[in-house]
């Protein structure tokens, strides 16, 4: 069982090129997020789907688009990315038949943007 | 005020002692409080889960959750250096609402 799989692990960017952050769970999850996380900032909401077919911003969405492709995938993505955006992004997903409310992480893509 | 404040100053603290994490909250509609554990280069993981007031144990683990001082602890007794992680407190207001997250707390256990 792979849960929540986040592709790629790292990334370089040069300033302004795009690039897409993809992932996938396979525990039949309802809701998945977007997380960056940054040192002393703790985590941060970029977006996040309430299910398949629905998208919302978070706290931080300014320079991110996201894509619901089906319930397993979301999909994130920097058009013109930006030395700001340097960081570990997190994938999670909830939901799903025994919903707890439990997060379930990815294990991260480190992106620096040069 | 932010809606979870926790002090992300790190903690060393020598093996075998007890680790003692919290956060206090502003937004009395939470009900539902986590802790995570994130070692380094990794996802954060749920490690205890309560729902409104009480305490919970689990192993060398305890949480505790006042709701009428909006403050939540996590004990770890017996502490191991395999304990050396970061520590983030969360909660909501239902089972399918946002998670608000503290800043995290860097523990590191010295053998």
């Amino acid at each position: 069982n792979a849960g929540v799989t986040q592709t790629p692990k790292f990334q370089v960017l040069k300033t302004g090129q795009s690039m897409t952050l993809q992932c996938a769970q396979d525990m039949n999850h309802n809701s998945m997020y977007w997380y960056r996380q940054d040192p002393g900032m703790g985590l941060r909401l970029i977006y996040y789907s309430a299910s398949e077919g629905t998208t919302d911003k978070g706290e931080v969405p300014n320079g991110y688009n996201v894509s619901r492709l089906n319930k397993r995938e979301f999909s994130l993505r920097l058009e013109s990315a930006a030395p700001s955006q340097t960081s570990v992004y997190f994938c999670a997903s909830r939901g799903g038949y025994s919903n707890t409310g439990e997060l379930f992480f990815g294990e991260g893509s480190r992106l620096t943007v040069l | 005020q932010k809606e979870v404040e926790q002090d992300p100053g790190p903690l060393s603290v020598p093996e075998g002692a007890i680790v003692s994490l919290n956060c206090t909250y502003s937004n009395s509609a939470f009900q539902y409080f986590m802790w995570y554990r994130q070692y380094s280069r990794k996802g954060p993981e749920l490690l205890m889960y309560t729902y409104s007031s009480g305490n919970k144990e689990d192993g060398r683990f305890t949480a505790q959750v006042d709701k009428s001082s909006k403050y939540i602890s996590l004990f770890i007794r017996d502490s191991q250096p395999s304990d050396s992680a970061t520590y983030l407190c969360a909660m909501s207001e239902g089972g399918n609402n946002r998670l608000a997250f503290g800043k995290g707390n860097q523990v590191v256990v010295i053998p």
